[in-house]
């Protein structure tokens, strides 16, 4: 049974473009968490999506956006790049136990 | 801001016992206590977690106190592989509840030979 897998592993953009991180849940799970983990801290809250809709959305500006399929894989996009979105981006996936499994995270580096 | 306070690092020496301390003293009575833990540059893994009961894994055992304020995660015989990030974390269940993980700075456990 794969757990939770994302893509790419790592990425290299320059300032302005625009990303796509993808995100693959554990099997039998509905609900899809993004976070954001800056160099040297935890893991900080970006949104999350459950049935297609963005349930909760943490301290974001709305460069930052996603979708949910129907398969309930999941998309990030974050639009005008900052250097500051330079991090390790990451995808948690929950089912009916309301653990959040963590994959291994899209390490995004802005230049 | 993280509803748990941490010690910022721990040594511990291969094959001895791990006692991570986390003391959460606002926690409320839908909230269960949760531990991940973070190797380098990988994503948290999931340890265990409880509401009031002791509760034991393969990884670890997590001991929780009477008032709930604070707890324990026990790592009976650790070896270097377990050298890590670990996060403690606060979250209710049930509906209503989104279960967004709020990470602190956890504790930064090396383990040595």
């Amino acid at each position: 049974d794969a757990g939770v897998t994302q893509s790419p592993t790592h990425l290299i953009k320059t300032r302005g473009q625009q990303v796509t991180l993808r995100c693959s849940p554990k099997s039998g799970h509905d609900t899809v968490s993004w976070y954001q983990q800056a160099l040297g801290q935890g893991p900080q809250f970006i949104f999350q999506y459950y049935e297609e809709e963005e349930r909760q959305r943490g301290n974001f500006p709305d460069r930052f956006s996603g979708h949910q399929f129907p398969n309930y894989s999941s998309e990030l996009n974050v639009n005008a790049l900052l250097l500051g979105d330079s991090a390790l981006y990451l995808c948690a996936s929950t089912g009916g136990e309301e653990t959040q499994y963590f994959g291994p995270g899209t390490r995004l580096l802005v230049l | 801001d993280a509803k748990t306070t941490q010690p910022p690092s721990m040594d511990c020496a291969e094959g001895r016992a791990a006692n991570l301390p986390c003391n959460h003293s606002t926690i409320s009575g839908n909230e269960y206590v949760y531990w991940y833990r973070q190797i380098h540059s990988q994503g948290p893994q999931y340890i265990i977690h409880g509401l009031k009961n002791n509760e034991t894994n393969e990884m670890a055992s997590l001991i929780i106190t009477e008032d709930r304020k604070s707890s324990t995660l026990i790592l009976p015989h650790a070896t270097l592989r377990d050298t890590a990030v670990y996060y403690c974390i606060v979250r209710a269940h049930g509906s209503g509840n989104t279960g967004k993980l709020i990470f602190g700075q956890g504790t930064t456990l090396q383990v040595k030979p």
